[in-house]
């Protein structure tokens, strides 16, 4: 069955520093990936997707995230995080139809110190 | 668009009491999910359809909770009778290629 780990529950950084947020599935084909990110009392806002191509895809906000398949990870990146940016971050996996029943992982809580 | 609609954005109601959640979906994507997000278990896909149909039900916690999507663009979740455990954030989301989520009801039962 098609899962996905994030790692990190909580990640703090300083402002400016930068941010790998890290993503692995397991799953039986090549997926799409997803990232999503969401602020307190809002729904999910994608991020960026992977489908093909290319395997670094870049996204909204200034994030960007590499496709690696021997390694089954799908990791978030940013060179230099912004106090917006705290939020929480999640990873997401689906096939390549029925329009992306998607699988979540935890999520990661991201806070961005001063 | 205005993306996906969800109401009410919060609700508060007695155990025992019938709750429905609405959504309305973005015009022309053709799936439909509803989610759960609590605390303790994160996002948990709860139903989806493909073209009003409804695809997966598995996630379904029991019994009495049912969905319906009489048209494309309308959907409800029902949870009867409700109980203090189905307090949650349920989140509906639309899709073509990628799905795109309404901002959530905030479901308390006491």
């Amino acid at each position: 069955a098609q899962s996905v780990t994030q790692p990190d529950i909580h990640i703090t950084v300083s402002e400016g520093a930068s941010l790998e947020l890290r993503c692995n599935y397991s799953y039986g084909a090549t997926p799409y990936l997803f990232w999503y990110v969401q602020s307190p009392g809002q729904g999910l806002q994608l991020l960026l997707k992977y489908f093909s191509g290319d395997t670094l895809v870049q996204g909204i906000k200034g994030f960007e995230a590499e496709f690696k398949r021997s390694q089954s990870s799908f990791n978030l990146r940013k060179p230099s995080v912004h106090w917006s940016d705290a939020a929480e971050y999640f990873c997401a996996v689906g096939p390549m139809e029925y329009g992306n029943k998607l699988v979540f992982g935890a999520g990661t809580i991201l806070r961005v110190k001063s | 668009d205005a993306g996906v609609i969800q109401s009410p954005r919060h609700e508060v109601t007695e155990m025992g009491q019938e709750v429905t959640l609405r959504c309305k979906p973005i015009s022309g994507h053709n799936s439909l999910f509803w989610y759960r997000q609590t605390m303790m278990r994160g996002l948990e896909l709860l139903i989806y359809f493909n073209n009003n149909v409804p695809i997966d039900d598995s996630g379904m916690p029991e019994d009495r909770f049912s969905a319906k999507m009489p048209n494309a663009s309308f959907s409800t979740l029902k949870i009867q009778p409700s109980e203090p455990r189905d307090s949650a954030v349920y989140f509906c989301a639309s899709s073509g290629t990628v799905a795109f989520f309404g901002q959530g009801t905030r479901l308390t039962v006491v």
